[in-house]
Formats: structure tokens, C-alpha cells, sequence
């Protein structure tokens, strides 16, 4: 059974500051993996989707990491302002021939001005 | 070009009322999901259908819940007899397909059900 931990669970950060949030899965055979944002009371947008065969997709500020062998993925995002605050969730599509996400609990972001 | 469409937004519901919730796909997807967020808690992953079809049912309780998509209209996922550990945020997504790039999933803003 697919596991994803999120590391930190909370987050706080000057404006300006370029961070790394960490994501944790268990079982390597993943077919994607999610980055997705959500803010208070609301959806989930997807920020990033990295495919099983990319190390890398990068967005804007955003970059995020993939590696398979040590079930790890990573989100940087550079220069963080003030509207980046938010819950940072990852999610990892296991391989069932179908797409079903396994979700982090998330990171919390706080970015102050 | 709309995104995922849930209806309503929030929904209050008397212990042993029925919901349904309303979930529209993106224009040109056929492939939906149903997960729920409890208080404190990460998503988990209810029901995955596409037209007329549930594929996987693995994530949604054995009783009291149900979930449809028919060839015309939205997705629906209907739970009977509400109680209170049902209060939760129920989201939708589609994607447009299951393989590559098109298995990105978009999110609709998510239906808050209260179990009064």
C-alpha cells in the first residue's frame, strides 16, 4: 500500500527566501507524481506533474524533483512571496493502469512580508 | 473553457438525511474521481468512473455510499443516511485520459458537507 509523507508539516518563511518542500513515498512504483496547491477553503490547483521517466518539471519559480530510486520528490520554489502561502500537497499515481492519487498530508506555507 | 464544476459548495444535512453531491468534468473528459478530505486529514481517494462505468470502488465505504456517472449529466456521489463522521470536503476531478500527460488530474472547488 502506496504511503506519502510530507516533511515539513508547517512552514514558516520570510518574503524572498527560496525553500524546499519534501516529499516522501513508499513504494517506487509510481507512474506520476502531483504537486498541487491548495488554499484555505478551497480546491486544489496542480502545480506540477512529474512523469515516471522525468527527474524535473519546472514552472516559474517553481521546480520540482523527482527520484524514483529513494522515493523522494521535492518542491523549490524560488524567491517565495507572500501569496505562495498556502497548503503544499504532493500525490503519487501508483501503476494500476488507471490514475488514482495517494495524497501527503501536506506542507503548510506562511510566507510573511 | 470551464474547469471541474462541483454543486453545491456546501451542503448541511440532519443526521439520516440524504446528499448528492454534483460533480461536471472538464469539457472533453471522460474520467472522473471522487476523494474526501476529512478535518485534519490528507485526501483519500473514494471512486474512479468514467461513463456509465465505476471502475474502482476500493476508497468508498461499503454502505451508505454510491457514486454514478451517467452518459448524459454530471457524476453523482450519493451517500444515504448521513452521520456525523460524514461531515467532510468531497472533490472531484477529471482527467482526459489515463496514460502520460493526459492523466493530470484538475480539481473542482470541492463540495463542504455539514452533518448537523
Amino acid at each position: 500500500k502506496q504511503e506519502v509523507t510530507q516533511i515539513p508539516a508547517a512552514l514558516s518563511v520570510p518574503e524572498g527566501e527560496n525553500l524546499v518542500l519534501n516529499c516522501s513515498f513508499t513504494d517506487s512504483a509510481i507512474y506520476n507524481l502531483q504537486w498541487f496547491r491548495q488554499d484555505p477553503g478551497k480546491g486544489l490547483t496542480s502545480l506540477l506533474l512529474i512523469q515516471s521517466s522525468q527527474r524535473e518539471q519546472t514552472s516559474g519559480r517553481l521546480n520540482a524533483s523527482l527520484d524514483k530510486s529513494s522515493g523522494r520528490s521535492t518542491l523549490y520554489i524560488a524567491a517565495s512571496q507572500p501569496g505562495d502561502s498556502a497548503t503544499y500537497l504532493c500525490a503519487a499515481d501508483i501503476i494500476t493502469g488507471y490514475s488514482t492519487l495517494t495524497f501527503g498530508k501536506g506542507t503548510m506555507l506562511l510566507v510573511s512580508p | 473553457n470551464a474547469g471541474v464544476m462541483q454543486n453545491p459548495r456546501h451542503l448541511v444535512r440532519r443526521r439520516g438525511q440524504e446528499a448528492r453531491l454534483r460533480c461536471s468534468p472538464m469539457k472533453g473528459h471522460s474520467h472522473v474521481y471522487w476523494y474526501r478530505q476529512l478535518p485534519e486529514e490528507g485526501l483519500k481517494f473514494m471512486v474512479y468512473l468514467q461513463k456509465e462505468n465505476i471502475i474502482d470502488e476500493s476508497g468508498m465505504p461499503k454502505e451508505r455510499f454510491s457514486a454514478e456517472f451517467p452518459k448524459e449529466g454530471p457524476s453523482i456521489l450519493r451517500i444515504q443516511q448521513v452521520v456525523r463522521g460524514d461531515s467532510a470536503a468531497y472533490f472531484c476531478a477529471s482527467s482526459l485520459g489515463t496514460s502520460g500527460r493526459a492523466s493530470e488530474q484538475y480539481f473542482g472547488p470541492g463540495t463542504r458537507l455539514t452533518v448537523t
